[in-house]
């Protein structure tokens, strides 16, 4: 099956500052890419739709603001998490879609202190 | 909420025995998939179906589709102890761009 990464892995920053997730689409193109947000016991939750060369679209609830999206080429979207809270600590996961099915990065554990 | 629902949210039970578990969602769908997660760690796909099959098999699992019931289960027939992991459904709602919905989980033990 096809193959998606995430960089990085773990990453664990101070309150206020911005962290940078990376999710690749290593052998297909992905015009959408999504990005979810996982609480510890919890399940998945949809943040928003990465659209390349466009605007992302985000669920409701979720601040375009703070959870910057870029999409700039077909195999690359970034989540920025901007001024970054303890609250804001979680597992990040992105997929891309390939036909009818989507693939999965293996996540980005987020730990703000 | 955008979720759908799983039940039971936790399941125990011993190696050998079938496990089942059971999702519902509300809206039409394209398809409907069914991913495994071991704690702290991604998501694997385990089998997808799509709007117009009523149940598929692969390996030691069996999936059925109710779209008229928007239900679904997964089966895993003589389970391992390397089964336990938390097990999600997820929809692919028409029209939605591909997005998918996630289930809230069912939590699987299986002891040796």
């Amino acid at each position: 099956g096809a193959v998606v990464s995430q960089h990085p892995s773990r990453v664990i920053c101070k309150s206020g500052t911005s962290v940078k997730i990376e999710c690749r689409s290593l052998d297909f193109q992905a015009t959408t890419m999504f990005w979810y947000r996982q609480f510890p016991k919890q399940s998945l939750m949809l943040m928003a739709t990465s659209n390349e060369g466009s605007k992302a679209t985000y669920e409701q609830g979720v601040e375009k603001d703070k959870f910057l999206i870029n999409h700039a080429s077909l195999t690359l979207s970034t989540l920025t998490v901007t001024s970054a809270h303890p609250e804001d600590s979680s597992f990040y996961i992105c997929s891309a879609r390939d036909w009818d099915e989507q693939f999965f990065g293996p996540g980005t554990r987020l730990t703000v202190l | 909420s955008q979720q759908g629902e799983e039940d039971p949210q936790a399941l125990s039970i011993q190696e050998g025995e079938n496990a089942t578990m059971n999702c519902s969602y509300k809206t039409s769908i394209n398809n409907l998939q069914w991913y495994r997660q071991n704690s702290g760690r991604g998501l694997v796909h385990l089998i997808l179906i799509r709007s117009n099959e009523r149940e598929k098999h692969s390996g030691r699992l069996r999936v059925t589709l109710d779209t008229s019931k928007k239900s679904s289960s997964l089966l895993i027939t003589a389970s391992r102890a390397a089964d336990t992991a938390s097990y999600f459904c997820a929809t692919d709602p028409y029209n939605q761009g591909g997005k998918l919905i996630f289930g809230q989980g069912t939590e699987l033990s299986v002891k040796p």
